[in-house]
Formats: structure tokens, sequence, C-alpha cells
């Protein structure tokens, strides 16, 4: 099946630095990628949708140039939070759109849990 | 606005069988998911449906009525294992994937 990796599994950092989290689809191409984030007992909340070779597409409320993202080929779409503050921390999760591009299933990363002090 | 309504925690007993409720309003319709998901993991996709009718898939069951915007999920021969929460999901018609709040199920012994 199609498989996406997500890279570190846990981070923590310390206020005002920058985190990158990788995302990377397994074995398919992903020319779309998916960035949630979930706070505890919430549900997902879609941060931003990474197209490969173009601009990322926000959704309302998300910075982009807090969220920085870059979908530099077809298996890979990074994330970086640039100078974190303990208010993003939070678990970070990516998808991909499966290998026939449709929408009937988005495959997910394990996640990835950024604390930050 | 678009809405995904589904019960916040449900409680069940090992080896009975449980039914969870997602009614749905949506700018359009594409399609309805169920996911799983353990605490501190992410989802894993369960179910997916797009006409109506039960779709079956083992211990797990999805049913869909668009006229209604109802869609169910049917546990059978519940395992312990199944305590986690389960997402129900919906793409409307611009293809956003929609996502409910997530019914929390706890199972007991």
């Amino acid at each position: 099946g199609a498989v996406v990796s997500q890279h570190p599994s846990r981070v923590i950092c310390k206020s005002g630095t920058s985190v990158k989290i990788e995302c990377r689809s397994l074995d398919f191409q992903a020319t779309t990628m998916f960035w949630y984030r979930q706070f505890p007992k919430q549900s997902l909340m879609l941060m931003a949708t990474s197209n490969e070779g173009s601009k990322a597409t926000y959704e309302q409320g998300v910075e982009k140039d807090k969220f920085l993202i870059n979908h530099a080929s077809l298996t890979l779409s990074t994330l970086t939070v640039t100078s974190a503050h303990p208010e993003d921390s939070s678990f970070y999760i990516c998808s991909a759109r499966g290998p026939s591009g449709g929408d009937h299933e988005q495959f997910f990363g394990p996640g990835t849990r950024l604390t930050v002090l | 606005g678009q809405n995904i309504d589904q019960p916040t925690e449900m409680t069940a007993t090992e080896g009975a069988i449980v039914q969870i409720n997602c009614t749905y309003q949506t700018s359009g319709f594409n399609g309805l998911f169920w996911y799983q998901q353990h605490a501190g993991e992410a989802p894993t996709f369960l179910s997916y449906n797009v006409l109506d009718g039960l779709e079956e898939k083992g211990r797990f069951s999805s049913f869909l009525s668009r006229s209604k915007g109802y869609s169910y999920l049917l546990l059978k021969e519940l395992q312990m294992k199944d305590s986690a929460s389960y997402l129900c999901a919906v793409t409307n018609s611009n293809y956003q994937l929609i996502w409910g709040a997530g019914t929390k199920l706890i199972i007991k012994p």
C-alpha cells in the first residue's frame, strides 16, 4: 500500500528556534500533500495544501511566513516552523493523496510531536 | 458554513456492537471517510462511501445516506484494541476534506 513517513517523530526545541519536519511518500509519487495540526482532544485542522512545484495554499488564519512549506519533489514536502513559540506545540501530521491522484483516500504520516519550551 | 457532527464520546462493552453516527452539512459532496485514530498516532483509513448504502469490511461497516446528510460506522465484535477516536470526514465540491471532531470510543471488559 501507499506509505507516508515523517521525520522527526518527536522534537523538543527552545522558543525562537526553527524546526523542519519532513514528509515523504515512500512508494508512490504525491503531487499533493497536506499539512495538519492537531491539539489535544481536538480534531485535525488543515494548515495548508502543498503542491509539487508550486506555492502552497494556506488555510485562513495560518501564517505562511511562520509555517514555510516546500514541496520540492514528488516524494518530499517539508514544513518549517519558524521562530517557534510554546503555543506552536502541537501534533503535526502530513498526508498525501493516493497513488491514483484521486481524492478517494489520503494516506497519513505517523505525525510529529513538537514541544516548544 | 460547513460542519460535521458526531458524538464526543461513546462507551461500549467488549464483544458488543456499537454504531457511531455522523451528520454533515457541506458545500457539495464527493465522498465520506471514516478514520481511526489511536492516541498520539496519525489517523488510519477505515472506509470510504460515495454512494448510498452499506459498505462492509470485516468487523467494520459504514453506511451513507446522501439525502439525509448522514452516515454511521458500525463496529461488531468489539475488541479492546478498538478503543480509539473515530473521525468522520467529508470531501466537499472543492475536494476539500472537512473533518469532524471525532468520537472517542471507550471499550470496557
